[in-house]
């Protein structure tokens, strides 16, 4: 089975702070996602990545980045911290676009 | 109109009935459908993938798809208490190797004892 592991399950972060979230899969899958997931808003796509160091953004993707320099690793950064960020975070990957995701557990993310 | 619709519920069924979850979809040509199934505090998990129309069988749990309806619907048959879950439908809008899911808000079901 596809292992997708987020390095945090619960973060507690400051206003302003840069925040970076860790995803890593280890079946060599091309395409890595990062959604954002809230409470009557379900799930957000805030950046996508189809291969090493290639990058397409999402649906809400004002205030964050991503990296990838890994096929195995997509990382999601929150330049400035803002308590709006506050939300869970979730890393996916595939190996087919379009087809099913296999998602990470998850990091919790709170901005105070 | 959202992209992909489904009822928040929570839809309450009890122990050994047939939950019946339902979602609809805007774009025509769209190719792929996928039912997850989210625990309270938990990721989501695909359950079930579709992709032609038809009834698709695995287990208790049956997908069904209506292309010219634009409906996608999960059954669960004989619903247990460990059932209770949000269920997202995701559909892959686009064709060809473009394209993404686009996730429902999911529906909450409560199978009781």
């Amino acid at each position: 089975d596809v292992k997708v592991t987020q390095s945090s399950r619960y973060l507690v972060k400051r206003t302003g702070e840069k925040v970076f979230l860790e995803c890593v899969q280890d079946m060599d899958h091309e395409n890595m996602f990062w959604y954002r997931q809230d409470p009557g808003l379900g799930l957000r796509l805030i950046y996508f990545s189809y291969d090493v160091k290639m990058k397409e953004k999402g649906d809400i993707p004002e205030g964050y980045s991503v990296s990838r320099e890994k096929k195995e690793r997509f990382s999601l950064i929150l330049e400035s911290a803002s308590t709006n960020q506050t939300s869970m975070y979730l890393c996916a990957s595939s190996l087919i676009l379009g087809r099913g995701y296999t998602f990470g557990s998850g990091t919790r993310l709170t901005v105070v | 109109q959202k992209e992909v619709e489904q009822n928040s519920g929570p839809l309450s069924v009890p122990e050994g009935a047939i939950a019946s979850l339902n979602c609809t979809y805007s774009d025509r040509v769209s190719q792929s459908f996928f039912w997850y199934r989210q625990y309270s505090g938990k990721s989501p998990e695909l359950i079930m993938s579709i992709y032609s129309n038809g009834d698709k069988e695995d287990g208790r749990f049956t997908a069904q798809l209506n292309k010219a309806s634009q409906y996608v619907s999960l059954l669960i048959r004989d619903s247990q208490p460990s059932d209770s879950a949000t269920y997202l439908c995701a559909v892959k809008h686009g064709s060809g190797n473009t394209g993404k899911l686009i996730f429902g808000q999911g529906t909450t079901l409560q199978v009781k004892p």
